[in-house]
Parts: structure tokens; sequence; C-alpha cells
């Protein structure tokens, strides 16, 4: 099975800082998608940002973007301008196309004032 | 409202004995996940089903069963068999096939068993 890892088990950013969470996977697909997720103290799942592994251009929505390196496996999301806000769990998660989706351990960002 | 329903929110169980927890999703996904979340830690698969009667392991299915008798639900069960079954249990459903098809979560289930 594919492997997801988050080998940032907590990460702290001063506000309208940027910072930058990794992400490393293991796979020989060559098609697959790959998400961000935020989970803030509600438990709730949210969808920050998402990835084609087709597609060479990085994704951004907003103050999220992504540095997606296919050949090394690696799929980074930058925070622009952190606000209070941002606090929460971030997981990254990799799907194939077989739909088995698979997270990784997850990097708890605080966000201080 | 389109969206997926997990009941209950809470739910307490005595040591031994089987629980069922409700997933719901009225999105017309095909797919469908279980996700144990355990304190601090990230979402560990345990089942997940790409279309009706057919369903797939994930890494953790040990002590678990599930059905998908119908394509909008998606029912866990707890066996007697899973040897720490207190965490949380996160529902999720995604479209089937090509495209951004990220998963749409839950809001969860929080299983104790005493």
């Amino acid at each position: 099975a594919q492997t997801v890892t988050q080998s940032q088990p907590e990460m702290s950013v001063q506000e309208a800082e940027t910072v930058t969470l990794s992400c490393t996977y293991d796979t020989s697909e060559s098609d697959y998608y790959l998400f961000w997720y935020k989970q803030p103290p509600s438990r709730q799942m949210i969808l920050v940002i998402r990835q084609e592994a087709y597609k060479q251009q990085n994704a951004t929505e907003n103050r999220f973007s992504v540095n997606f390196q296919k050949a090394a496996k690696s799929f980074s999301l930058k925070i622009s301008d952190s606000q209070l806000g941002d606090a929460a769990m971030y997981f990254c998660a990799y799907k194939d196309r077989s739909n088995d989706m698979r997270f990784g351990a997850g990097t708890r960002l605080t966000v201080k004032p | 409202d389109g969206g997926i329903t997990q009941s209950p929110k809470y739910l307490f169980r005595k040591e031994g004995q089987n629980v069922t927890l409700s997933c719901e999703q009225n999105l017309n996904h095909d797919a469908m996940y279980w996700y144990r979340q355990d304190p601090g830690q990230g979402l560990r698969l345990i089942y997940y089903s790409q279309i009706v009667n057919d369903f797939q392991k994930g890494d953790i299915a040990e002590g678990y069963s599930v059905s998908r008798e119908k394509k909008e639900s998606f029912p866990l069960t707890v066996t007697s068999a899973q040897k720490n079954p207190t965490a949380f249990y996160l529902c999720a459903s995604s479209i089937e096939g090509r495209g951004n098809t990220e998963a749409f979560f839950g809001q969860g289930t929080r299983l104790t068993v005493v």
C-alpha cells in the first residue's frame, strides 16, 4: 500500500508570516491525486487544496499553495500571511485511481499572535 | 442539503459487545471510506468500498467488518475482536473515477468502550 509521510509533528508560525508543511509519499503509480486537509478542534475535515499528478503546474488557492515535485514524490503546503484561524492539524493525503486514499500522520500548526 | 451523516456523535459500549457505526451519504458518491483516528494521530484506513457489494481492507481491518448493500450506506461494525476500539471514527465518500475527486467527510463518531 502507498504510504504518506509528514515529518513535522508540530510547526509554529507568527501571524502574517509564511510557513511550509512537508509531505512525501511512496507510490509506483503515475496517475494519482494529492490533497491537503485541515482539521480544526471541531475535528471536521476541511479540504484545503488539491493537485492532480499529471498537472505540472502547482495548485494555488488564495493564501495556500503547493510545491509538487513528482520525481521526488514531494508535496509541500505553503501558507502565506498566516492567520489565527489557520491553527489546526494539517493532513496530507494520497489517492490513486482505485480510490484507495491514505493520509499522513499530520502536522499540528500553531499560529502566534 | 447534500452531505454525509454519521451517527451517533458519541457512543459508549461495554467491553466484549459488538457495536455498529452508521454512515449515510446523499451525494450520489460511489466510493466510501472508514478511518480511525487516535489522539494526536493521523487517519488510518479501515475499509473502503468503490461500489455496492464490494469493499477492500485497509491497513487496520482486523476486528472490524463492513457492508455495502446500498450506495448511500456504509455501516462499520466494531467487533469484540478489536483489542483497542476506543477511538474517533470518520466516514468519508468521494466520486469514483478520474478527476480531482476529493473525499467529503462526516462529523465523526467518538466510540468509548468501558
